[in-house]
């Protein structure tokens, strides 16, 4: 089954320490990743995504993602976080058949992220 | 572009009542992509379209919903008759082409049903 994880609902660090939030997806054929993040009351924000061939992904914000085909994760990881990081990150994946438009797009249960000062 | 563009942002109507929940998605986007959001269930894909035709509803709790989206600029989420369970923020997203592209997602509006 294609499927995308986030296993840690609320994640803790404090300012200045580096940060990771996981993801882990099933997916078959080549897999279309995103990271997305949330602030209250707000729509979801584009992060990063991967694209085939780089294992460690830079996005907006300081933000990186490192692939890794072989544990079918895609962790979100930013070396010095801030009390402004504070919010809620989503990962999601595209599941494509490009014959017929198939494109569907879901996201994991989302991890709040809590950076205290 | 001024981005994905819902209405309205808040809705509260009571139990028995229709709902019509609206979108603009992105000039030149061809996907677009209903989303429900609960505390329960997370993010919940409803349902999306490609070129105006909807591709996968299966995300559709029932009966009581439908979308449609008669153009490429505009889009409708129907809920006839609204249930308290109903009470959720409903996104609107759009994207451009297949795969890699990530989408754009709109305010949301946040409906309660009393």
């Amino acid at each position: 089954a294609q499927s995308v994880a986030q296993p840690e609902d609320q994640v803790n660090v404090a300012e200045g320490n580096p940060l990771t939030v996981k993801c882990t997806y099933s997916v078959s054929g080549n897999p279309y990743l995103f990271w997305y993040v949330q602030y209250p009351n707000r729509g979801l924000q584009f992060l990063l995504k991967y694209i085939t061939g780089d294992n460690l992904v830079k996005g907006s914000y300081g933000f990186e993602a490192e692939f890794n085909k072989s544990q079918t994760s895609f962790h979100l990881k930013k070396p010095s976080a801030l009390v402004s990081d504070s919010a809620l990150y989503f990962c999601a994946v595209r599941f494509v058949m490009f014959s017929g438009g198939y494109n569907k797009l879901i996201f994991g249960a989302g991890t709040r992220l809590a950076v205290h000062p | 572009d001024a981005g994905v563009i819902q209405s309205p942002r808040h809705e509260v109507t009571e139990m028995g009542q229709e709902v019509t929940l609206r979108c603009k998605p992105i000039s030149g986007h061809d996907y677009l992509f209903w989303y429900r959001q609960t505390m329960m269930r997370g993010l919940e894909l409803l349902i999306y379209f490609n070129n105006n035709v909807p591709i996968d509803d299966s995300g559709m709790p029932e009966d009581r919903f439908s979308a449609k989206m008669p153009n490429a600029s505009f889009s409708t989420l129907k809920i006839q008759p609204s249930e308290p369970r109903d009470s959720a923020v409903y996104f609107c997203a759009s994207s451009f082409g297949i795969g890699i592209t990530e989408a754009f997602f709109g305010q949301g509006t946040r409906l309660t049903v009393v």
